[in-house]
């Protein structure tokens, strides 16, 4: 059974700062890993959806790293805005029909 | 390219009672999922429809239930409502395993 862990929990930083998200998974046989925004009590924005025969996927000031056999990810924000300021999260998707499974995500706090 | 409609946004329900919350997946999407999240948690798996059946479940009780119309709209109902059932729903939409998932906006529940 695929399990998420996001590390840390919760992330202060002042405007302007890059910063590294780090995701774990225990089940390394996934198809692909998506990273979402979520603003507080909105739906799930895609970032980036790296597929496994990939290292890595680039939108704008996002960067996020797949490294499957060790069930890593990490979501690195250049510059950082507070329009940053969300919670964000990553899902493996794991082979065949498995849906998502998520962790309870980072929060990030970018403070002006 | 409008992408997953949930209606409605928000709900107020009183214990006992049952409650249909609705989904419209993305243009070119066929299968849908539904995913409870509680506050300050990830969201969790309720299940999945493709081609109108059931394909995946999660650990929710029979309570909860689904349906996917030949549009591949799908609607998630909830009877006997209890306080836990307060949460955000969500829907999320897909074709095939690489290409991701698009959630919603999500829909509040609040069982009083």
């Amino acid at each position: 059974k695929q399990e998420v862990t996001q590390i840390p929990a919760a992330l202060s930083v002042p405007e302007g700062e890059n910063l590294v998200l780090n995701c774990s998974f225990t089940d390394s046989a996934i198809y692909n890993l998506q990273w979402f925004r979520q603003d507080p009590g909105k739906g799930l924005t895609s970032l980036l959806l790296i597929q496994s025969s990939q290292r890595e996927q680039t939108s704008g000031r996002l960067n996020a790293s797949l490294d499957k056999s060790s069930g890593r990810s990490t979501l690195y924000i250049a510059a950082s805005q507070p329009g940053d300021s969300a919670t964000y999260l990553c899902a493996p998707g794991d082979s065949g029909n498995t849906p998502l499974v998520f962790g309870k995500g980072t929060r990030l706090s970018v403070i002006a | 390219d409008a992408g997953v409609t949930q209606s409605p946004t928000h709900l107020i329900k009183t214990r006992g009672q049952q409650v249909t919350l609705r989904c419209s997946p993305k243009s070119g999407h066929d299968t849908v999922s539904w995913y409870q999240q509680a506050l300050g948690q990830g969201p969790q798996f309720i299940f999945q429809y493709y081609e109108e059946e059931e394909r995946q479940r999660g650990n929710f009780p029979d309570r909860f239930s689904g349906h996917q119309f030949p549009n591949y709209s799908s609607e998630l109902n909830v009877n006997a409502l209890l306080l836990g059932d307060s949460a955000l729903y969500l829907c999320a939409s897909s074709s095939g395993q690489n290409y991701g998932y698009t959630f919603g906006s999500g829909t509040r529940l609040t069982v009083v």
